[in-house]
């Protein structure tokens, strides 16, 4: 059983469009993250959510919208995507009421591109 | 924030040992970890060092913690072909806001047959 599946695996895209990504994960964590990982392999935090509030929301242009339903799920929209949108984007979970808090575990990636 | 470091490339022979190395900034992380990224893949855990110890082992893995140099080490024994892939460095930062993870940009280990 995958942990922290991400859906879907590739996203081919035209410019302009509108698209969404989702993640679950089946560890019964209460925090889920979205990275990014650019063409140089460089990843940065966007998002966190704790029980679905919003905690950490870095500089992300606000076409980057994420939503959490329930603790189990951290999907994410983006609206009107631009070239400089391609990359990996990984989705992560923690469980920050243990002593193993800040371990994170990642889903396998979405691959966007955006043409 | 936290900056880390890596250097970017390692080549070793199938067997050697390798020694990937990182530096870091904030010393308020609790936990400091390294993740593996095969291509095509996810960030796999490997491994993870609590910030008031010097050395964790795990089999082939060994990381070594100098929290007064900032720095940090993973060392593979016995390098197989499969461990080729890049390795990350990460770290958390206690100080400020829950979960964050600062990353290193990976170092690209490769082993040669």
């Amino acid at each position: 059983d995958t942990a922290v599946s991400q859906t879907p695996k590739y996203l081919v895209t035209q410019m302009g469009n509108d698209k969404s990504i989702k993640c679950e994960q089946n560890l019964g964590h209460d925090t889920m993250y979205w990275y990014k990982q650019d063409s140089k392999k460089f990843l940065k935090i966007m998002f966190s959510y704790n029980n679905k509030e919003l905690i950490i929301n870095e500089t992300v242009p606000n076409r980057f919208s994420p939503k959490s339903p329930d603790k189990a799920h951290l999907n994410l929209h983006i609206n009107s995507l631009e070239l400089g949108d391609s990359a990996v984007y990984f989705c992560a979970s923690s469980d920050y009421g243990t002593a193993d808090q800040e371990t994170q575990y990642f889903g396998p990636g979405t691959r966007l591109l955006v043409l | 924030g936290e900056d880390v470091e890596q250097s970017l490339f390692l080549s070793v022979r199938e067997g050697d040992s390798s020694v990937i190395n990182c530096t870091y900034t904030d010393s308020s992380s609790t936990y400091l970890y390294w993740y593996k990224q095969e291509p095509g893949a996810g960030l796999q855990l490997l491994t993870y060092i609590f910030s008031n110890m010097d050395m964790k082992q795990d089999q082939r893995l060994t990381v070594l913690l100098n929290k007064k140099d900032k720095h940090l080490s993973l060392r593979i024994a016995d390098t197989q072909t499969g461990d080729s892939a890049i390795y990350f460095c990460a770290g958390g930062d206690r100080g400020s806001t829950l979960g964050r993870l600062y990353f290193g940009r990976g170092t690209q280990l490769t082993v040669w047959p």
